[in-house]
């Protein structure tokens, strides 16, 4: 498996709305990542989990909060979000040697 | 501080023809550079990458590029142009170690007329 999956692809919320992004790797990389990306801009750095620890936080507001359960699983939870946070959110993953892997994203609509 | 600079916000070429992407960059070690491409909507996919060792590599869909240290340049080359390779591109520098942030340059959107 060479995949970073990425669920939900299309998530649509309120700005009352609490919602989690999920995100998968089973390549046994040990660092993860969340990058949000607006339209026509390259991808922005949220935050990086090495060996199922935060490691970097890119001064992201608290209604964004990631958590790593495990060393194959990444998620992200959205609170009080304001329609501004809609984007495309991906996952990544690295191992030293081989490269980032993406996930296809998940687009965020803030309602 | 790690930066990438993709001079060329567009491009337009003609199917067929040769297309050279460029990137510049800024890193205070040894970097690792990527190029990776983006379709409308979907996620990024690695086109290449250079870690050390031989200067020109290969990368997927007849995709090229070559590493120059002299002119911290890392540009992005196919010698002819399919109408499907309209996207947007990517150039990027890291550490490859686990955890190691990766730098994106701004983008360059590729078009490409019939």
């Amino acid at each position: 498996d060479t995949e970073v999956t990425q669920t939900p692809k299309h998530l649509v919320m309120g700005m009352t709305n609490k919602k989690s992004l999920k995100c998968e790797q089973h390549m046994g990389h040990r660092a993860m990542y969340w990058y949000k990306q607006k339209a026509k801009k390259p991808p922005e750095l949220m935050f990086v989990y090495s060996y199922e620890k935060l490691s970097i936080n890119e001064s992201v507001p608290s209604r964004f909060s990631p958590e790593c359960p495990n060393s194959s699983l990444l998620n992200l939870h959205l609170h009080a979000l304001q329609p501004e946070d809609s984007a495309l959110y991906l996952c990544a993953s690295n191992q030293g040697g081989y490269g980032y892997t993406f996930g296809s994203g998940t687009r965020l609509t803030v309602v | 501080a790690q930066s990438v600079t993709q001079p060329d916000i567009h491009i337009t070429v003609s199917e067929g023809a040769s297309l050279e992407l460029r990137c510049n960059y800024s890193y205070g070690a040894t970097p690792y550079l990527f190029w990776y491409v983006q379709s409308p909507g979907q996620g990024l996919q690695l086109l290449l990458k250079y870690f050390s060792g031989d200067t020109l590599v290969q990368g997927i869909k007849g995709f090229e590029a070559e590493f120059k240290r002299s002119q911290s340049s890392f540009n992005l080359r196919k010698p002819s142009v399919h109408w499907s390779d309209a996207a947007e591109y990517f150039c990027a520098v890291g550490a490859n170690n686990a955890g190691n942030m990766l730098t994106f340059g701004g983008g360059t959107r590729l078009m490409v007329k019939p």
